[in-house]
């Protein structure tokens, strides 16, 4: 069964360093998406991808965020500075289309930031 | 402003106990709904959305527009059950973007 993977599942980084964070969302899937879960929170939506473009973003998703489908097949998430607060859990989905279908989310990846 | 809230962090029962978790939404439109369950270890997946008024693993949701409420139940509760459950609503346009509640941690008990 397809799945959306991952990677890495765990990175630690040092405050103010840039990270990235990969992603194959499933390949005949048109809608991309992160979400993050800081520990004890809720799962948060961050920002969708269609198109090539961003479609929408959350108010979390400021200027140090960034996304990308560089190859057709990534889909990743750049933190630029990265902060303290910026330490959850990153889940990329994807969707098929539009409407009222299942989002598919990846295992996640931990990031711990010092 | 639209959010999802699950009143109970855990839950806690005994097998074959009847399970109830609690989902209540606010949307000003006409909602898109969904439980999402998260196993030990593993990802988020979808348990059941509300417009397929299907039953999965047992499990029903009703959406109740009066009460804005979409509370997943089963009659009988097994111990591959316990696990993470989070409700979720589809936000308006076409993106689907998903507002989660903070999830509730349901454990069966042999």
């Amino acid at each position: 069964e397809p799945e959306v993977t991952q990677t890495p599942s765990h990175q630690v980084t040092q405050m103010g360093q840039e990270v990235i964070l990969r992603c194959v969302p499933i390949s005949n899937h048109l809608y991309f998406y992160w979400y993050r879960q800081i520990l004890g929170q809720k799962v948060e939506f961050l920002v969708s991808f269609y198109n090539n473009e961003i479609s929408e973003k959350s108010e979390i998703f400021d200027d140090q965020f960034s996304v990308e489908r560089p190859d057709g097949s990534n889909f990743t998430l750049k933190i630029r500075s990265t902060k303290l607060e910026d330490s959850a859990m990153y889940f990329c989905a994807s969707r098929v289309e539009q409407g009222n279908t299942e989002a598919f989310f990846g295992q996640g990846t931990r990031l711990t930031v010092v | 402003a639209q959010r999802v809230t699950q009143p109970e962090k855990l839950l806690s029962v005994f097998k074959g106990a009847p399970v109830e978790l609690k989902c209540n939404y606010s949307y000003s439109g006409s909602p898109e709904l969904f439980w999402y369950v998260q196993y030990s270890r593993q990802r988020l997946q979808l348990l059941l959305r509300h417009i397929s008024r299907e039953s999965i693993k047992g499990f029903t949701a009703d959406l109740n527009k009066g009460e804005t409420s979409f509370h997943l139940k089963k009659p009988f509760a097994q111990e591959e059950d316990s696990a993470m459950y989070y409700c979720a609503l589809s936000a308006g346009g076409s993106q689907g973007n998903l507002i989660f509640g903070k999830g509730t941690k349901l454990s069966v008990k042999p």
